[in-house]
């Protein structure tokens, strides 16, 4: 079947670095994207790998790494405003969207 | 660009009643659009994928003759909540993939449904 994991809920202080990590068993990969949803919201975009490595986009960056499995998202100088979920969903082969259940970040004054 | 809308933002009806909920791409044609429905604390949970002309192909467990989904052109798709009861109270979320772009999804900002 096809998995995707990653942490239930972390909590951080504001100014910190926190990483967030999703790993994947999926058929076929053909992309990950990792979204940002606030309370009673859509998620909205941050990011989306294909290739190995690291993507930089302000604050927030995301890895991959396809034969591991394994992809994280990285966020720094947190901001209360970065209290949401981030859901990590991965295109399958047949290009369908495969969702994590998504990780509550908790910031902390 | 790819600004995907949802009418209407929420919805409060009495059970037994039908709803229904559009989904429009702006200023893009989407060959496919995604239904999705959040319950609170959970992550999205796919529903059904329509493609522009046919049926739509919905997910196990999902009723399709409860969950009507209509997408007669590239920019609008429609899901009817047949006799609605308070457990399809959710939030109902669209979302659009551009023909050009196989891969990504533009989500809509959701419908919140709540069945009395």
């Amino acid at each position: 079947g096809q998995n995707i994991d990653q942490p239930t809920e972390m909590t951080a202080t504001e100014g910190a670095i926190v990483q967030i990590n999703c790993t994947y068993q999926t058929s076929g990969f053909n992309g990950l994207f990792w979204y940002q949803q606030h309370a009673g919201e859509a998620p909205t975009f941050l990011s989306y790998n294909v290739l190995d490595g690291l993507e930089e986009k302000g604050r927030f960056s995301s890895f991959l790494s396809r034969s591991k499995g394994y992809s994280y998202l990285l966020l720094k100088e947190l901001q209360m405003k970065d209290s949401a979920s981030y859901l990590c969903a991965v295109v399958d082969s047949n290009y369908q969207l495969i969702w994590g259940a998504g990780t509550k970040l908790i910031i902390k004054p | 660009g790819a600004v995907v809308s949802q009418h209407p933002s929420w919805v409060i009806c009495k059970s037994g009643t039908s709803v229904k909920i559009e989904c429009r791409s702006l200023d893009f044609q989407a060959t496919t659009m995604f239904w999705y429905r959040q319950f609170p604390k959970q992550s999205l949970m796919l529903m059904a994928t329509s493609n522009e002309g046919s049926k739509a192909t919905y997910e196990q467990g999902v009723e399709k003759d409860k969950f009507l989904i209509n997408h007669a052109s590239l920019t609008l798709s429609t899901l009817t909540v047949t006799s609605a009861h308070p457990e399809d109270s959710s939030f109902y979320i669209c979302s659009a993939r551009d023909a050009g772009d196989y891969n990504e999804q533009f989500f809509g900002p959701g419908t919140r449904l709540t069945v009395l």
